[in-house]
Order: C-alpha cells, then structure tokens, then sequence
C-alpha cells in the first residue's frame, strides 16, 4: 500500500519568504509526526500530532515555525520569513496509534534550501 | 534529558565481515531502544526494537540487546553484505512518550 509521501520533495527559499511542506500520512494512521534533520544530524523532534489535536508543539524552535492537521489527515508545516538556519530535511512520520508499540512509518523528507 | 550517543566516524568494512555500532542513551525512567536505518534514496525505516531490559530486537541478521545496567543498546550483525550499506540511528522513545530522540547515526560502507 501506499506509504507516507510529503511535497515538496526539494524546496529552495530566499530568505524571509515563506514556505508550506506537505504531509500526506497513511491512511487511517492516528498520529502523526514532524522531525527536522540537519545535514550530518539524526532528526529532532519539531511536533505531534493525534487526529487534528496537537499534542506536543515543545520541539518547534521559534513561533516560525506552526503546524496544522486540520482534518486528522494531511499535515502541513509552515516556516514563516525563513532564515538560513531553517535549511534542512523536514521529516514526517505517521503511526497507527500514538502507543509506543506502534511503529512510526517515516515519509522520504522534503529538503528546504535557504538562499 | 533524553538523549543518544553513537560512535564517532563512517564505519567501512568488507563483506562477510562483523559489524559493531555502538549506542549508548540517557533517559528518566525506562525508555523504548530502536535502531532505524536508511539505505541511499530512501526514506527511514525501522530496523528493530526493544521496549525493556534484556530484551533482544532482532531484523535482517541484525541485533541488539537492551542493557539497562550500561544504558547501552549496540548493533551487530555477524557477516555484512554490501546491501547493508546504510546509515543507521540509534533512537530512544521515553516511557509514556511517543516522540523520537535520535542519535546522529552512523553510516556504514560495505566493499565487495
């Protein structure tokens, strides 16, 4: 079946604008995840979500950057006026329950480039 | 805080040959150990796990063992093919959480 996908893929940003990256989580999974990973880095934790409710944003590292499941399903992560320390791959994971039995299933990352 | 530790550097070895990668992690409480690995291209996936002490994750050839007395959680793999080659992250979810602390990972080069 289909895994996670996110879009962009690849984003290249100046600096101050501001971007919206993608997240499409498997169908019927529950929670829902964000990480960024720096290049060279193991990915950090940025938010979580259960359904629509976020229930964990402490990873987010400035008032930028918000998060937003709507609907239980698609996730968007948007960065506000951009800087270059925000380059990096933006992870997304989705697992069936929130329970820590249940595997995160990780989509392919969307890399953002900041000019 | 939580956190993991991998050693340092590429590991690069010949097939056949044994493969050691080294975690250790800080934690409150008793965590859930994972190792995740991600070949060129793709996206992260999960290798094994262990949710207790002495619990062993096994996937793939691969192993780990949950050493709550050394706060350890090291990979090995007996005889490394060159699909092995990878990165791999040594991750800890803590106890009532479900979020991922990561280590940097390593990544592994296996020669034919």
């Amino acid at each position: 079946g289909a895994g996670v996908s996110q879009s962009p893929r690849y984003k290249v940003a100046k600096r101050g604008q501001d971007v919206a990256l993608r997240c499409d989580p498997i169908s019927g999974h529950v929670s829902l995840f964000w990480y960024q990973q720096a290049l060279g880095q193991g990915p950090e934790f940025l938010t979580y979500f259960q359904n629509e409710a976020q229930l964990d944003k402490s990873g987010l590292p400035s008032d930028r950057f918000f998060a937003e499941r709507p609907e239980g399903s698609v996730s968007t992560l948007k960065i506000q006026r951009t800087q270059q320390e925000d380059s990096a791959v933006y992870l997304c994971a989705s697992s069936l329950d929130g329970q820590l039995s249940y595997e995160q299933y990780f989509g392919p990352g969307t890399r953002l480039t900041v000019t | 805080g939580n956190s993991v530790t991998q050693m340092e550097g590429p590991v690069t070895l010949s097939e056949e040959a044994f493969l050691t990668i080294n975690c250790t992690y800080t934690a409150t409480g008793y965590p859930s150990l994972f190792w995740y690995v991600q070949y060129p291209g793709e996206g992260l996936q999960l290798l094994l796990k262990a949710t207790k002490a002495d619990d062993k994750g096994s996937n793939k050839g691969f192993e780990a063992t949950y050493r709550k007395e050394t706060t350890s959680f090291h990979l090995e793999k007996g005889s490394v093919q060159v699909s092995d080659s990878a990165v791999y992250f040594c991750a800890l979810s803590p106890y009532g959480n479900n979020r991922l602390a990561f280590g940097k990972g390593n990544q592994v080069v296996v020669i034919p």
